[in-house]
C-alpha cells in the first residue's frame, strides 16, 4: 500500500520568515501526482499546490513552492514571507491514475506575530 | 458556483441511532468519496464511487454504508453509530480520470457519538 509520511506534527515560524514542511512517500509507480492541502480553522480543505511526477521542474504558486526529489521520494512545501493567514493544518497527499488520494497525518503550522 | 455540499455541518447523536450525512455536488463529477479525519491519523478513505450504482470500500469501511442512486448525491449512512465513529467527515468529488487535479471537498461534518 502507498504511504505518505509527514514527520513534523507541529511547526512554528515567525511572521515574514520562511518555513519548510516535510513530506515523504512510498510508491513503486513512476507516474503519479502529489499535492499539498491547507486546512484552516474553518475546516475547509484548500488545494495549495500540485506536482506531476514526470515533470522535473518544481511547482510554484506565489509564496508557495515545492522541492520535489523523485529519487528520494520527498515532496516538501516551502512557504516564503509567512503571513498570519498561513496558520493551518497542512496535508501532503499522493495519487496515481484513478486511485484515491492518500493523505499524510498533517502538520499544524503556527505563525508567530 | 461549483461546489460539494455536505449536511449537517455539526451533529451530535447517541449510540445506535441511525443517521445519514448527505453529500451533493453540482459539477457532474463521476468520482465521489467519503473520508474521515482523526488527530494523528490524517484523512482516511471510507468508501468511494466511480459512477451511479458503482461503490467500493476504502480503507476504513466498517460501520458505514453508502449509496449512489444519482450522479450528484452520495450519502453516508451510519446504521448503528458508536463512539469510535466520532470524527470529522469529508465528502469529495472529481472527474474520473482527473484525480491528478485533486478533489473538490465539502466543508466537513463534525460528528459526535455519545
Amino acid at each position: 500500500a502507498q504511504t505518505v509520511t509527514q514527520s513534523q506534527p507541529e511547526m512554528s515560524v515567525q511572521e515574514a520568515e520562511t518555513v519548510t514542511l516535510s513530506c515523504t512517500y512510498d510508491t513503486s509507480e513512476s507516474d503519479y501526482y502529489l499535492f499539498w492541502y491547507k486546512q484552516p480553522p474553518s475546516r475547509q480543505m484548500i488545494l495549495v499546490i500540485r506536482q506531476e511526477a514526470y515533470k522535473q521542474q518544481n511547482a510554484t504558486e506565489n509564496r508557495f513552492s515545492v522541492n520535489f526529489q523523485k529519487a528520494a521520494k520527498s515532496f516538501s512545501l516551502k512557504i516564503s514571507d509567512s503571513q498570519l493567514g498561513d496558520a493551518a493544518m497542512y496535508f501532503c497527499a499522493w495519487a496515481f491514475g484513478n486511485e484515491k488520494l492518500t493523505f499524510g497525518t498533517g502538520t499544524r503550522l503556527t505563525i508567530i506575530p | 458556483e461549483a461546489q460539494v455540499t455536505q449536511n449537517p455541518r455539526y451533529l451530535i447523536t447517541v449510540t445506535g441511532k441511525k443517521l445519514t450525512v448527505t453529500c451533493s455536488q453540482n459539477m457532474n463529477h463521476e468520482y465521489m468519496s467519503w473520508y474521515r479525519q482523526d488527530p494523528g491519523l490524517g484523512l482516511r478513505q471510507i468508501y468511494y464511487s466511480m459512477n451511479v450504482e458503482v461503490t467500493d470500500k476504502g480503507d476504513v469501511p466498517e460501520g458505514y454504508k453508502v449509496s449512489r442512486k444519482e450522479k450528484r448525491n452520495f450519502p453516508l449512512i451510519l446504521e448503528s453509530p458508536s463512539p469510535n465513529q466520532t470524527s470529522l467527515y469529508f465528502c469529495a468529488s472529481s472527474f474520473l480520470g482527473e484525480l491528478e487535479y485533486g478533489y473538490t471537498f465539502g466543508s466537513g461534518t463534525r460528528l459526535t457519538v455519545v
